[in-house]
């Protein structure tokens, strides 16, 4: 069986500074990655995903990830976040070969980002 | 492009009846479309996967009688949930996919309050 986990439910952090996102995946094939964003009562956006490729993946707003395949993670970071960055974010996994490409998602991390 | 758009987004209905959302796929054809269901604090829990003109194929526990999902076209899928319960409200996400795509599209979420 496949999962996700996300290892901080919720994770504080002063405007301007750097924050890390947590995320593991187990799995007995290749995978693709997604890490989502959403705001209160909305819908997911897209930040970023890996398919193949080059590990490091750099997506919208500022954010990048970097797939590491030795230990299954799946990390999303940013150098800097901005009030507007406090939202619930969600790591996500598909499996190549998967006919449908259904996501699973971790339980989320929510961020809030303190002025 | 890749919008989908779901309504309505937010529904109170009285126990008993029953409730119909929408989720279009506007400028691309989603052979694929997936329904969620979010609790609060928690993360996107799959409920089915539909594929246009065929049966939706439900996950284990989900309730194909109580929770109807119709792909009829590949721009609109919509899900009904019959003879709604209080313990029904919930936050309902659909997501399309087109086919060569990995990525999915998500919806804005519908907010369903059974009083």
């Amino acid at each position: 069986a496949q999962s996700v986990t996300q290892l901080d439910s919720q994770v504080p952090v002063f405007e301007e500074a750097p924050v890390e996102l947590r995320c593991n995946y187990s799995s007995s094939v290749s995978v693709y990655l997604f890490w989502y964003v959403q705001y209160p009562n909305q819908g997911l956006q897209l930040l970023l995903k890996y398919l193949s490729g080059s590990t490091l993946v750099k997506g919208i707003n500022g954010f990048e990830a970097e797939f590491n395949k030795s230990q299954t993670s799946f990390h999303l970071r940013k150098p800097s976040v901005h009030i507007s960055d406090t939202a619930e974010y969600f790591c996500a996994v598909s499996f190549s070969g998967a006919g449908s490409y259904q996501l699973t998602f971790g339980k989320g991390t929510k961020l809030s980002v303190i002025p | 492009g890749a919008v989908v758009s779901q309504h309505p987004s937010w529904v109170i209905c009285k126990s008993g009846t029953s409730v119909k959302i929408e989720c279009r796929s506007l400028d691309f054809q989603a052979t694929t479309m997936f329904w969620y269901r979010q609790f609060p604090k928690q993360s996107l829990m799959l409920m089915a996967t539909s594929n246009e003109g065929s049966k939706a194929t439900y996950e284990q526990g989900v309730e194909k009688d109580k929770f109807l999902i119709n792909h009829a076209s590949l721009t609109l899928s919509t899900l009904t949930v019959t003879s709604a319960h209080p313990e029904d409200s919930s936050f309902y996400i659909c997501s399309a996919r087109r086919d060569s795509s990995t990525e999915a599209f998500f919806g804005q979420g519908t907010r369903l309050t059974v009083v």
